[in-house]
């Protein structure tokens, strides 16, 4: 398998509930990283790890919890989510180092919260 | 503060009608700009990047311009598979964060 594979497509959860979304990269990149997409809002990021260790949480409430095992997998871990986290989650990933990278993206997990 | 605006948000083209989607850009030292094409339930597909002033990307009926403030986004003739939302992203020097602006819905009518 190729690219950037996001499990589950699709995914409905009540606020009480733990569930966590898994993305695994096969390109050999070092960099992962989560994207919050909502309707007519631009792509927010939420996290990013670089050699498994996380470089980045752009203020994301404790709710959401990334881990990282290694390079190749990424998961993001919720509980007692809100109404308002419903939303297509992107994970994404790239190279490091020298050069002008953009991201491969996963094809994403729609989360509905009830 | 780095930041991209995307206009059109939505356009409406009959097949074979040529136009420009437009991305304009503040940014603290442009490292390079993304085109990604998103079609509904899928994440986005990397199109073009640009690096400096003056490039241009082509891909099919799609090219890609680039100024020191906005892209452009031109599609000729388009086809009704060309249908999707185009977002466009900047990437500043010393980060590998990407930016992203709100999209552009382009739908073809046959």
């Amino acid at each position: 398998e190729t690219g950037v594979t996001q499990t589950p497509r699709h995914l409905v959860m009540g606020m009480t509930n733990k569930k966590s979304l898994k993305c695994e990269q096969h390109l050999g990149h070092n960099a992962m990283y989560w994207y919050k997409q909502s309707a007519k809002k631009p792509l927010e990021l939420m996290f990013v790890y670089n050699f498994k260790e996380q470089t980045e949480n752009n203020s994301v409430p404790s709710r959401f919890s990334p881990e990282c095992p290694n390079s190749s997998h990424l998961f993001l871990h919720l509980h007692t989510l809100q109404p308002e986290d419903s939303a297509l989650y992107l994970c994404a990933s790239s190279p490091q180092g020298e050069g002008v990278y953009g991201y491969t993206f996963g094809s994403g997990t729609r989360l509905t919260v009830v | 503060e780095d930041q991209v605006t995307q206009s059109p948000e939505a356009l409406r083209l009959q097949e074979g009608e040529s136009s420009s989607l437009n991305c304009s850009y503040t940014v603290s030292g442009l490292r390079g700009l993304f085109w990604y094409r998103q079609d509904p339930g899928k994440g986005p597909e990397f199109l073009f990047t640009l690096y400096s002033a003056g490039e241009e990307k082509e891909k099919e009926r799609l090219k890609a311009t680039l100024t020191k403030k906005e892209s452009f986004l031109h599609i000729t003739a388009p086809k009704p598979e060309d249908s999707a939302t185009y977002l466009c992203a900047v990437q500043a020097r010393n980060t590998d964060k990407l930016i992203f602006g709100t999209g552009t819905r382009l739908q073809v009518f046959p």
